[in-house]
C-alpha cells in the first residue's frame, strides 16, 4: 500500500504571497491531518479533515485554510505569507478520527518564505 | 487539558546498548492512545508504536517496547541494542479517544547513537 504523500516536498514564496500544499492520504484512510513543525515551536496542530468536514482546528489565524476532497485528498493554503510561516508542514493520515488511530505521515512540504 | 511532556532533550547511548526515551502526559479522559514516532534528519515523521489506555499489556514492535505506566501516567520509550540508525529524534503523542480530539506532541529527544 502506498504511504502518505504530499507535494511539493520543496517551495520557497515570498512575503505576501499564498502557497498551496498537497497531501493524498493511505488509500482507505479517510481523516487527513495538517501539522506545522518549526524549531522554536515544535510540532502544532493546525486542523483535521475527515469526510470533508473540519472535525478540528489548532490556534493558527485565518490565513491557514485547508479544505479535503470526496477521494480524501486534502489540501492546505497559506494566504499573505509571513516569514514566521517558513517552516516544514506534515501531513497525516489515519482510517477515522478517533484516538485509538494512528497517523500515519508523509515526508512533508518544507516551506522558505524570504 | 492534554499534555505531554519529554524531559530528555538529548541522548547519547553506545551501539548496541538499551536505550529508554521518558515521556509523561496529562489528561482527563480515561480513554486515550499514546503514540511513539521517529524522525530521521529526512523529515519524515515514522511510526513505532501504540498503547492504548485500556491495553493490560505492554506494546512491543521489534526492538521497540513501550513502558507504561497508568497511575504514574508514563509511557516511556524502550529501544533495545541500539543501532546506528536509531539515531533520531523521538516524539512522544497523544489522542485522547473522543472523536475530533486534536493529537498533540511532546517536545522531543534527539538520540544520538555512538559505534
Amino acid at each position: 500500500k502506498a504511504g502518505v504523500t504530499q507535494t511539493p516536498r520543496y517551495l520557497i514564496k515570498t512575503r505576501g504571497q499564498q502557497v498551496t500544499l498537497s497531501c493524498s492520504p493511505i488509500s482507505g484512510h479517510r481523516s487527513v491531518s495538517w501539522y506545522q513543525q518549526t524549531p522554536g515551536q515544535g510540532l502544532q496542530f493546525l486542523f483535521e479533515y475527515f469526510s470533508e468536514t473540519q472535525r478540528n482546528k489548532g490556534n493558527f489565524p485565518g490565513r491557514f485554510s485547508g479544505r479535503q476532497f470526496s477521494n480524501s485528498r486534502s489540501e492546505m493554503n497559506v494566504s499573505t505569507l509571513e516569514l514566521g510561516d517558513s517552516a516544514l508542514y506534515l501531513c497525516a493520515s489515519s482510517l477515522r478520527d478517533m484516538g485509538t488511530d494512528t497517523q500515519y505521515f508523509g515526508p512533508g512540504t518544507r516551506l522558505t518564505v524570504l | 487539558a492534554q499534555k505531554i511532556t519529554q524531559t530528555q532533550p538529548g541522548m547519547f547511548v553506545q551501539e548496541k546498548e538499551a536505550v529508554t526515551l521518558d515521556c509523561t502526559y496529562d489528561t482527563s479522559d480515561p480513554s486515550y492512545g499514546l503514540f511513539w514516532y521517529k524522525q530521521p534528519s529526512s523529515g519524515e515523521m515514522i511510526f513505532l508504536i501504540y498503547q492504548g489506555s485500556y491495553d493490560q499489556q505492554n506494546a512491543t514492535e521489534g526492538r521497540y517496547s513501550l513502558n507504561f505506566q497508568k497511575a504514574r501516567k508514563s509511557a516511556n520509550l524502550v529501544i533495545s541494542a541500539s543501532q546506528l540508525g536509531d539515531s533520531a529524534m523521538y516524539f512522544c503523542a497523544m489522542r485522547e479517544q473522543s472523536s475530533a480530539s486534536k493529537i498533540i506532541f511532546g517536545s522531543g529527544t534527539r538520540l544520538s547513537i555512538r559505534p
